[in-house]
């Protein structure tokens, strides 16, 4: 399964655009990257994924560079309530991994008045 | 409403006693896995099952089991040989084999064993 690094943690003011970087320098060619963000003590949430192209939702846009090494989420204009962890994933290509969510240590961004 | 749904929130357990979390799902997903999260930490995968009667182990199964006779359940048995039980428990279901469909998270029982 492919790795990511996000840095540990980014602020952010009310308003303005979030942009949340992720590496994922060994991604493989069929596996998706995913995006989830946990608020303390709550389940993950899911965000937006990709695979080769940019997709925007009603929550976020998912930029992914061309070569596929990495990728950021951009919260176009971040709230308060926008203040949690988020998880840049790889999700695990194989049919018989059962498409398995591995996640890393996270981004605490912290949106600020 | 669809989702899935993890029982009890809190749960409190003595040493040396198993404890079995529950988790339901009416998403109709073949898919479900189970996660464990320490505080400051990200989640980490105990077990998974892709389909009734069966399961794999994950990244942290020991001191740990599953079950999968009905595809809505999945509970996740905490036994006494699990060193470090107390911690934060999610359980997720997603569509399997679909890898451009989202996993669905319960809101996680939080265990602490005293």
């Amino acid at each position: 399964d492919a790795k990511t690094t996000q840095p540990t943690s980014m602020d952010c003011a009310e308003g303005r655009a979030a942009n949340l970087p992720c590496n994922h320098s060994t991604i493989s060619g069929n596996e998706y990257v995913y995006w989830y963000r946990q608020i303390h003590s709550q389940g993950p949430q899911y965000i937006i994924h990709g695979l080769k192209n940019n997709e925007t939702n009603e929550m976020a846009s998912l930029i992914i560079t061309e070569d596929r090494k990495s990728s950021t989420l951009i919260l176009p204009h971040a709230t308060l309530r926008d203040t949690a962890v988020y998880y840049c994933i790889v999700r695990a290509a194989s049919y018989n991994q059962g498409g398995k969510l591995i996640f890393g240590q996270g981004t605490e961004l912290s949106v600020k008045p | 409403d669809g989702g899935i749904t993890q029982s009890p929130k809190y749960l409190f357990r003595k040493e040396g006693q198993n404890v079995t979390l529950s988790c339901e799902q009416n998403l109709n997903h073949d898919a479900m896995y189970w996660y464990r999260q320490d505080p400051g930490q990200g989640l980490r995968l105990i077990y998974y099952s892709q389909i009734v009667n069966d399961f794999q182990k994950g990244d942290i199964a020991e001191g740990y089991s599953v079950s999968r006779e009905k595809k809505e359940s999945f509970p996740l048995t905490v036994t006494s040989a699990q060193k470090n039980p107390t911690a934060f428990y999610l359980c997720a279901s997603g569509e399997r084999g679909y890898l451009d469909t989202e996993a669905f998270f319960g809101q996680g029982t939080r265990l602490t064993v005293v």
